[in-house]
């Protein structure tokens, strides 16, 4: 199985701050990545998916990078709607695997 | 507009079965390759299983596999999940999930969650 690795599992911060979430995996996937949001009592939902490749209706100050084992999903300049949890997911080979997780908060 | 709407959840004791239904609308139901994704209290996100768009092929996480069942119905344009020999380790919100084509394990919809609570 494929290992997602993220970091920092917690995240304190500004709104306005620029904020970087890294996820590494156990062996090469390619592009084969998507990053998800999550809020308290929510379900998830999709940002990026293919590595780099922004979802439609999501804001452009989110984007994604990487490929292979090293992706990172960057937020520009922190809004009070974007303090979540985060999660990276492989797409490259079952079992489907995700990240454990990255939750941002308030400074 | 896509809805994805779960159903069936619920207490069960250990050993017991239970079967959840997702019913969508708003899209080409068969065109699509569906999942379900689950979160144990406060845990993040774990991958249950997915079925292709036509039915013909379904995927399982280990954890499950052998005791959960993934199939769709075409005319109904529902989704289910039978759940056979649960653990207490089963316990969980069960999210139903479009993915992004016919194959493939992006999802970019997802329905609210239905809790399913698995006593010993």
């Amino acid at each position: 199985d494929i290992q997602l690795t993220q970091s920092p599992s917690f995240l304190s911060a500004s709104v306005g701050d620029r904020v970087t979430i890294t996820c590494r995996a156990s062996q090469g996937i390619s592009s084969y990545l998507a990053w998800y949001q999550q809020k308290p009592g929510k379900a998830p939902k999709l940002l990026i998916y293919a590595a780099s490749t922004l979802q439609s209706g999501v804001p452009s100050r989110f984007s994604g990078s990487g490929s292979g084992t090293e992706f990172n999903l960057t937020i520009s300049s922190l809004q009070p709607e974007d303090f979540a949890s985060y999660y990276c997911q492989q797409f490259n080979s079952y079992p489907l695997t995700f990240g454990g997780g990255s939750q941002v908060e308030i400074k | 507009e896509v809805q994805l709407l779960e159903s069936g959840g619920g207490l069960v004791q250990t050993g017991g079965s239970l079967r959840l239904s997702c019913a969508a609308s708003g899209f080409t139901f068969s065109n699509y390759v569906m999942g379900w994704v689950r979160q144990a209290p406060g845990k993040g996100l774990k991958w249950v299983s997915v079925i292709s768009g036509g039915g013909s092929s379904a995927y399982y996480a280990d954890s499950v596999k052998g005791r959960f069942t993934i199939s769709r119905d075409k005319s109904k344009n529902t989704l289910y999940l039978q759940m056979n020999s649960l653990r207490p380790e089963d316990t969980a919100v069960y999210y139903c999930a479009k993915g992004l084509g016919p194959s493939g394990g992006v999802f970019d919809y997802w329905g609210q969650g239905t809790l399913v609570t698995v006593s010993s």
